[in-house]
């Protein structure tokens, strides 16, 4: 199975800030990458796919970058409803596998 | 759109089985990959199984292999997760997932969640 690393694991910003959020896979998986937000109590609710690609309806502020096996998003400026928990995912094989999550809270 | 409607919660004592139903609108079951992903409180998401479009299987997680059973019903476009022999350790809230074929490993649209307790 492939295994995804998040970092950090939490992460403390504020309203306007810049913050990014890295993603390791265990062996390459080209850009076979998904990002999803989750709020408490939510399901979640994906961000990025194909690593870069913005799912329509996603503010611009979030982008994704990466392939192989480090990815990143980052989130330009940070709005109060972004506060949240993000999760990568690898698309590239089964069994599906998801980071450990990476939470993001107010300063 | 895809929508998809999960049924409401469910308490269950250890060794028995709880089946979650996923009800689909906007696109047939046909048309999608459907998955399984559970949640344990304050944890994170995991994957459990999910309809593979190239092989035309339904492909499991080994860690569930043998317990859960995931099906379909086209005429009602209703999925259908079977978890057996059910420990405390499974308390989570299940989500069912999906994603318009051929895609079948990204996961875009969500149904509500579903709690599953398991207490004696």
């Amino acid at each position: 199975d492939i295994q995804m690393t998040q970092s950090p694991s939490s992460v403390s910003a504020s309203v306007g800030d810049r913050v990014t959020i890295t993603c390791r896979a265990s062996q390459g998986i080209s850009s076979w990458l998904a990002w999803y937000q989750q709020k408490p109590g939510k399901a979640p609710k994906l961000l990025i796919y194909a690593a870069s690609s913005l799912q329509s309806g996603v503010p611009s502020r979030f982008s994704g970058s990466g392939s192989g096996t480090d990815f990143t998003l980052t989130i330009s400026s940070l709005q109060p409803e972004d506060f949240a928990t993000y999760y990568c995912q690898q698309a590239n094989s089964f069994p599906l596998t998801f980071g450990q999550g990476t939470r993001l809270e107010i300063k | 759109q895809v929508q998809l409607v999960q049924s409401g919660a469910e308490v269950k004592k250890p060794g028995a089985s709880v089946k979650v139903s996923c009800k689909v609108s906007g696109y047939t079951l046909t048309e999608l990959s459907m998955h399984w992903v559970r949640q344990a409180p304050g944890k994170g998401l995991e994957w459990m199984g999910g309809f593979d479009p190239e092989d035309g299987e339904t492909i499991y997680a080994q860690k569930f292999q043998g317990r859960v059973t995931m099906t379909e019903d086209t005429s009602t476009d209703t999925a259908y997760m079977e978890l057996s022999s059910l420990r405390s350790e499974d308390t989570a809230v299940y989500y069912c997932a999906t994603v318009v074929v051929p895609a079948a490993t990204i996961l875009d649209y969500w149904g509500q969640g579903t709690l599953v307790t398991v207490s004696s």
